[in-house]
């Protein structure tokens, strides 16, 4: 049972557009939840985070929202780049465990 | 400085063969991880070592998987009697885990492409 889904596995921009890319996740322990992007034959790096506690997390193009309620998050980037293009995966974490989602292939296209 | 480094990048080895693969964190980081990214997959936690601590192995998918972590540093996952399910990218991660989790963020190696043929 998937506990973090990100159900588009691909989405493609315009360079200069926004670039939404959601997630959903089913375990209420989860307290934590962050992005990481990942290039082909790259480990993923880490990009942005979110506590529980908190709904919005803004970090200079990218912008996180948490919906605790609909245990939703969602990831935002704006200006989107062709240098963003890469896989992105939410991941949510309790204690020390990150749990993943299968990600999403992000072409932003010149 | 230098991030985690994983060896082989890539091995490609028949059916039934035992493999080692190695991880090596960055200096001084307490908390280290592997990871299983299989074709179309999401990261799949495997193990999660902590300094002196029993290490939690409730990832591993059977038997044939171990791994150990010598003198707090360096790591190897072993995969005994190989089977072509295993061939995915194996990924270790480690981190300074001081206790919040802006500490725990955990940084990736490249893993490594394991193909079982």
């Amino acid at each position: 049972d998937q506990q973090v889904k990100q159900n588009s596995p691909s989405l493609s921009v315009q360079e200069g557009r926004i670039s939404i890319l959601n997630c959903d996740y089913t375990n209420s322990m989860f307290d934590y939840f962050l992005w990481y992007k990942k290039y082909p034959a790259e480990g993923p790096t880490f990009l942005i985070s979110i506590s529980s506690i908190k709904d919005k997390n803004e970090d200079g193009r990218f912008t996180v929202f948490l919906n605790k309620s609909a245990k939703h998050l969602s990831l935002h980037i704006v200006p989107s780049q062709p240098g963003d293009s890469a896989v992105y995966f939410c991941a949510a974490s309790s204690y020390y465990k990150l749990t993943f989602g299968k990600g999403t292939l992000l072409t932003v296209n010149p | 400085g230098a991030g985690v480094s994983q060896s082989p990048s890539n091995k490609v080895t028949e059916k039934g063969k035992d493999v080692e693969l190695r991880c090596d964190p960055i200096s001084g980081h307490t908390a280290l991880y592997w990871y299983r990214q299989s074709l179309g997959q999401g990261l799949e936690f495997l193990i999660y070592f902590q300094g002196n601590s029993a290490p939690d192995k409730s990832g591993l998918p059977s038997d044939r998987f171990s791994a150990e972590r010598t003198g707090g540093s360096v790591s190897t996952l072993t995969i005994q009697r190989t089977q072509q399910e295993d061939s995915a990218v194996y990924l270790c991660a480690s981190s300074s885990a001081k206790g919040t989790h802006v500490d725990n963020e955990q940084f990736f190696g490249p893993g490594t492409r394991l193909t079982v043929l």
